[in-house]
């Protein structure tokens, strides 16, 4: 199987831009997903397929990709964003892994 | 209204086996595969595998196989995890979601806390 990296925590200030790296081998050829988890609630995917964001979810959000690393992008950090947040992709076998998670701190 | 709801929380006590159900409402069931999601207490999200909700096809990850089983009976739109041979590192938050790493719909399940004693 294969392994996603993320920091285990980033922290910014309101109003500023968040920044949260998954890297992993995987990520040259299969697609990710990015999901936030706010304490005590189910996960909440915010972005699909390294940019594409589902209906609902702020324009604030964005995802890019960039050889074997894909970035999640919080521009305009609200107090409502801090959560955690989770990448994931599949392998070519269709097992399908997480990142660690990256605590986002909201100073 | 898509609704994905899953049976009570569970106090087992290790050795002994688990079902887990996830009821669905509000869409054609077998449009999107089930995905079985857990988390156990203070740790990340863990893939236990999927089921394609249309022809029952399944597929686990590497370190539950042979202890984990999930079904599906179109007729109730209820899919179902078993895990057996629990032990205490099964405690955790399990969920259902559909079409996780496909993309949307995304709808989760509220979890069902599963708790393995000695």
């Amino acid at each position: 199987s294969f392994e996603l990296t993320q920091p285990p925590s980033v922290s910014v200030s309101p109003g500023e831009t968040a920044r949260i790296t998954c890297s992993g081998d995987a990520l040259a050829k299969q697609y990710a997903f990015w999901y936030l988890q706010r304490p005590g609630q189910a996960p909440v995917m915010v972005i699909y397929k390294d940019t594409e964001r589902p209906s609902g979810i702020p324009e604030r959000f964005s995802g890019s990709s960039s050889g074997t690393t894909v970035t999640l992008t919080i521009s305009g950090v609200q107090a409502e964003d801090e959560a955690d947040y989770y990448c994931q992709s599949t392998d070519a076998s269709g097992t399908l892994v997480f990142g660690g998670g990256t605590k986002l701190t909201v100073l | 209204q898509v609704q994905l709801v899953q049976s009570g929380a569970e106090v087992k006590k290790a050795g002994a086996s688990l079902k887990v159900s996830c009821k669905a409402s509000g869409y054609t069931f077998s449009n999107y595969g089930i995905t079985w999601v857990r988390q156990a207490p203070g740790q990340g999200l863990e893939w236990m595998g999927w089921i394609n909700t249309h022809n029952g096809n399944t597929k686990y990850v590497q370190k539950l196989q042979g202890r984990v089983t999930m079904t599906t009976d179109t007729t109730t739109s209820t899919a179902y995890m078993e895990l057996r041979g629990l032990i205490s590192d099964d405690t955790a938050m399990y969920y259902c979601v559909t079409n996780l790493g496909v993309g949307p719909p995304n709808y989760w399940g509220q979890g069902t806390l599963v708790t393995v004693s000695s």
